[in-house]
Order: structure tokens, then sequence, then C-alpha cells
């Protein structure tokens, strides 16, 4: 258990829906990445959060959008569903090391989302 | 952006087997992980390794930064270890990084 949770851990959905998927970091983490696990693309990178603020953006859909909370756990949200975002959505925490480098990653479980 | 490349795609190894998986990334890393992804999906940390060598149990890992290159190690293989071993790095150039992955090494260990 890496101390990272993300819930749901499933969603199943239609197109043109909008969802929410939650993070919460492990303890001390100041750090939220999320990352899109589909077939064709592999492993993506989509945006980093640190303490509240953004700080990195990756290949990010405009139809998604993120925000982490005072409390440090995050959201990312996906509207205007369609087929191909249907993928396994990460979820991973870090300490921050030293200008602006970051420790070591941990995952979540991630939550499988199906768009029907 | 940076480039991150590993091999071998797939690996086929016979319980008890040895091997070593390959990354290679195209710039200056001051951040790189490899992980084991299991047939459920979870992402499982095996080694933090910017630079030099770590162990742990049968797996170990050597980076060589200045020649851009990473090896991870699988000694006396198990069906355990079947799944998708991935190499992430960070970018040094550009203050905040954008954490790449590799494509994966897919190891199927049969008995």
């Amino acid at each position: 258990d890496s101390g990272v949770t993300q819930t749901p851990k499933h969603l199943i959905t239609a197109t043109g829906q909008r969802v929410t998927l939650r993070c919460s970091p492990r303890s001390g983490d100041l750090s939220v990445y999320w990352y899109q696990q589909s077939l064709d693309q592999g492993l993506q990178f989509l945006i980093q959060y640190y303490n509240g603020e953004e700080r990195a953006k990756g290949n990010i859909l405009e139809r998604f959008s993120a925000q982490q909370f005072p409390d440090l756990h995050s959201e990312l949200n996906l509207s205007s569903l369609e087929l191909g975002d249907s993928a396994l959505y990460f979820c991973a925490s870090s300490t921050p090391r030293f200008r602006g480098h970051d420790n070591e990653q941990f995952f979540g479980p991630g939550t499988r989302l199906t768009v029907l | 952006g940076i480039q991150v490349e590993q091999s071998p795609p797939d690996l086929i190894l016979q319980e008890g087997a040895n091997s070593t998986l390959r990354c290679n990334f195209s710039d200056s890393v001051n951040n790189l992980q490899w992980f084991h992804q299991n047939p459920w999906g979870q992402l499982i940390n095996l080694f933090y390794i910017p630079s030099g060598t770590k162990q742990n149990g049968r797996l170990s890992a050597t980076t060589v930064a200045t020649e851009r290159y990473s090896l991870l190690y699988i000694s006396s293989s198990q069906t355990t270890d079947s799944g998708v071993y991935f190499c992430a790095v960070s970018p040094t150039s550009g203050g905040y990084q954008k954490v790449t992955f590799g494509i994966g090494t897919k190891l199927q260990v049969i008995p």
C-alpha cells in the first residue's frame, strides 16, 4: 500500500457526461500528479499541483481540469467525455526536494474509467 | 521533450532465470524511477535511482547518468515478477519536471 488513495476504483459512464476523480496524497506529501494510461498512448503525464498551485502541465485536454484543495487532496474533472477517454487514471504524490525537483513518486491504485 | 526508450519490449523467461532490462534517455535527468505494473494494474515502486546502484532482494538497478541509461536486473525470476516494467524520468532542464514514462518491458515468467 503506497499510502495514496483514489476513488472511485471503477467508473462507467456515457459519452458527453462529466465525472470527478478524487485523490488523497500520502501524509506529508505536498505534490500531486495525475496520469492517464490508455492502451494506445501508454502512461501520460497530465498535470501536477504543489501545495494548491498548478506547477506543471503535460498532455491534458482542455475538457479536463484539476485542482488541489487546502487539505491537499486533489480532484480531476473530465467533461464532455468521449469513447477515447476510457483509460486508467492514476494519481501520484511526492515530497519536493529542492529547487522544484521532486522526490520519489508514489502511485495510487488508479481509477478505471469506461466511457460507453 | 525527453525521449525514453526501453528494451526489450517483450520478454519471456523460465522461472529461475535472470534478466536485464534497459532504459535509455535522451537528456540529462534528475529523477529516474523503475516501476512494476502487476497484472491487476497496480504500479509498484521498485527503485528511485537518478544515479548509482541499488539492490533490493532479487532486484537491483544501476543508472549511469553521464551515459544516459539505466539497467534493471532481475535474478532468479518468479512467476510473481510477471507484468510490465516501466522506467520514468524527469529532465534536469526546465525547472519543474514533466515526468516521461517509457513504453515498458512486458515480462512473462513461466513455471
